[in-house]
């Protein structure tokens, strides 16, 4: 079974400050996928990396897959209170055998306070 | 057009009660997902479907029964649930279920389940 360890679970920051958050695993990858979520809504898709070492950039966020496809990182620079939410992380593998899925993060609550 | 649709975005239904969740996407996905959410959790799975066959159901209880009538619905009928059913019920879509590199997911924006 995959397991993808996201942290950190819970950030509290300051409008403009920089923030990063990390996904680690000891399983490899085929693409892994951020998403943001506000409450009470669906997860929105921000970006998916597919290729080890690669580096997508959204605005001011900038995403990273590791070179081993086993790890990823999000950074936020000059966080606004717009950037706000959960953000979860998730890997793209067989899991349990031949089922392919999604395996997540338990994700990063995020909040930009003004 | 990469949306997909849930209705109702809320339902309270009491123990005894029979109702379902709707689900739509027009973007020629040929897998559909049924995922359920707890406040501050991450999604977690319940079935798949791929080309309008169920291809994995992660050991859910029987009084959630999925259906799929066509490619581009998925219908999620609950009967008998329980207090603890109450969560966020998301439905998600992808080209494929396979292992192609830009199978991403997309997600509706849920249904608040809550039992009584």
């Amino acid at each position: 079974t995959q397991l993808l360890e996201q942290s950190p679970q819970f950030l509290s920051i300051q409008e403009g400050e920089n923030l990063t958050v990390y996904c680690n695993s000891s399983s490899v990858f085929s693409s892994l996928q951020w998403y943001r979520q506000e409450p009470g809504e669906g997860p929105v898709l921000l970006v998916t990396v597919v290729t080890g070492g690669e580096v997508k950039k959204l605005k001011r966020l900038t995403f990273q897959f590791g070179d081993a496809r086993k790890d990823s990182s999000l950074h936020i620079t000059a966080a606004q209170p717009g950037d706000t939410g959960l953000y979860l992380c998730a890997g793209a593998g067989y899991s349990g055998g031949s089922n392919y899925k999604l395996t997540f993060g338990k994700g990063t609550l995020l909040t930009v306070n003004p | 057009d990469t949306e997909v649709t849930q209705t109702p975005k809320h339902l309270v239904m009491g123990m005894t009660n029979k109702k379902s969740l709707k689900c739509e996407q027009h973007m020629g996905h040929r897998a559909m997902y049924w995922y359920k959410q707890k406040a501050k959790k991450p999604p977690e799975l319940m079935f798949v479907y791929s080309y309008e066959k169920l291809s994995i159901n992660e050991s859910v209880p029987s009084r959630f029964s999925p259906e799929c009538p066509n490619s581009s619905l998925l219908n999620l009928h609950l009967h008998a649930l329980q207090p603890e059913d109450s969560a966020l019920y998301l439905c998600a879509s992808s080209q494929e279920d396979g292992a192609g590199a830009y199978n991403e997911q997309f997600f509706g924006p849920g249904t608040r389940l809550t039992v009584l």
